[in-house]
């Protein structure tokens, strides 16, 4: 059973740009988080989403970001007109169900120029 | 808004030595999960913890979850290097709301073991 997937692993945008990272949870799960970790800090949630509905988006930036669970395909997080500020790990997360232990992917880094 | 606080942010112990990290939610939770993280790495999760008082071993790692169920630690025995790494508390509300399910993660604590 393959773990959860994200790709790509590395992304350089230069500002004002978009830059879009893909999250396959694991099969079976269909609870998707997203997390942006800045060197040395914490994991700060971003949005929750369950296939084709976005549950909790209170730490989705109110401009430029956006997130989608499609029925079929993976998870996908846009960021519109990157700025430096962008730069970060974005990990995504699954579970099976709500409140479950979260499995996460290796993470996308993501480098704005 | 839900907050979770850890303590220390770093901690740096010989080998052999103990450490412990402690974490404070402002809000009751439902249940509070840890996870570590390798430098480099992803987080991977370690243990959930439910009950009021509750009390989880690993080997060498103590996991508590405190009476009112606002606060946990994490306590390593006889540290390794293989120890190395970040450790997070990430608390879930109580249940109900769409935020449930969602984790709020403590800053977490970075472990340094000198052999």
């Amino acid at each position: 059973n393959a773990g959860v997937m994200q790709n790509p692993r590395h992304l350089v945008r230069r500002r004002g740009q978009e830059a879009r990272l893909r999250c396959s949870p694991m099969k079976g799960h269909s609870h998707v988080y997203w997390y942006r970790q800045l060197p040395e800090e914490g994991l700060k949630f971003m949005v929750y989403l369950q296939k084709e509905n976005i549950i909790d988006e209170s730490g989705m930036p109110k401009e430029r970001f956006s997130a989608e669970f499609p029925k079929e395909g993976p998870s996908i997080l846009r960021i519109q007109q990157v700025v430096r500020g962008d730069s970060a790990a974005y990990f995504c997360a699954s579970s099976p169900q709500r409140g479950y232990e979260q499995f996460f992917g290796p993470g996308t880094r993501l480098t704005v120029l | 808004g839900q907050q979770v606080m850890q303590i220390p942010q770093y901690q740096h112990v010989q080998e052999g030595e103990d450490f412990t990290t402690y974490c404070n939610s402002s809000t009751t939770l439902s249940n509070i999960q840890w996870y570590k993280q390798r430098p480099g790495g992803h987080p991977v999760f370690l243990i959930q913890l439910v009950k009021s008082g509750e009390v989880k071993k690993q080997k060498r790692l103590t996991f508590q979850f405190g009476e009112a169920k606002k606060n946990s630690s994490l306590h390593i025995t006889a540290t390794q290097t293989t120890d190395v790494g970040t450790y997070f508390c990430a608390g879930i509300r109580i249940a109900g709301g769409t935020s449930y399910g969602k984790l709020t993660f403590g800053q977490g604590t970075i472990l340094t073991v000198h052999p």
